[in-house]
């Protein structure tokens, strides 16, 4: 499975936009890459995933360029309850199998 | 959209007693179930994978004695925890997969299990 690694930590402020860049230099080529986001004492939540180009949903928007090696999870106008940790994952085709990283933990401030 | 019940949310009980966590796939039927382990300000670890009958596959360093997986039906696995310790206080959370392609996981809101 592709290791991911992406920024220990970001800081934002209400109504910006967030983009956390992932890297998977080693994405196989039938992973998808997925995104959840981690409440403290709650399970991880999905937000988005996608295997290449730009897929976009009522939350977030994933960017995946073309070589695949890297993904960007944008948050528009973020608010106070985006607050949270972000997991980037490369999903395995034959296991389904997720190694969660380190994740990013997003601080948004008023 | 899918959900993943978890039970219960939160245990204490003393040392030596076994746990069971009961994870259910409320509005689909999944056919492989993952159970993780996580500790304070760090990551998930997974522990195990389970498919419905059959035996789970452990991860390297995850005692299957200690960690009994029982995966039945399409809808339940649960996590015994045997003759527990304080060391293996831990939220812990599981996660149910439908088995197609461009569906995620969907977790579960995790168990706290504390051991005096």
């Amino acid at each position: 499975l592709a290791k991911t690694t992406q920024p220990i930590s970001m800081d934002s402020y209400e109504g910006q936009e967030v983009n956390i860049t992932c890297s998977h230099n080693n994405i196989a080529t039938n992973d998808y890459i997925t995104w959840y986001q981690q409440f403290p004492s709650q399970g991880p939540r999905f937000i988005i995933q996608g295997y290449k180009t730009k897929v976009t949903n009522e939350v977030a928007s994933l960017f995946i360029p073309a070589d695949r090696k890297s993904s960007t999870l944008s948050l528009p106008r973020v608010s106070l309850s985006d607050t949270a940790v972000y997991y980037c994952l490369a999903r395995g085709y034959n296991t389904d199998k997720l190694i969660f990283g380190t994740g990013t933990r997003l601080q948004v401030f008023p | 959209g899918a959900v993943v019940s978890q039970h219960p949310s939160w245990v204490i009980c003393k040392s030596g007693t076994s746990v069971k966590i009961e994870c259910r796939s409320l509005d689909f039927q999944a056919t492989t179930m993952f159970w993780y382990r996580q500790f304070p300000k760090q990551s998930l670890m997974l522990m195990a994978t389970s498919n419905e009958g059959s035996k789970a596959t452990y991860e390297q360093g995850v005692e299957k004695d200690k960690f009994l997986i029982n995966h039945a039906s399409l809808t339940l696995s649960t996590l015994t925890v045997t003759s527990a310790h304080p060391e293996d206080s831990s939220f812990y959370i599981c996660s149910a997969w439908g088995g197609q392609r461009d569906q995620p996981q969907h977790f579960g809101d995790g168990t706290r299990l504390s051991i005096l």
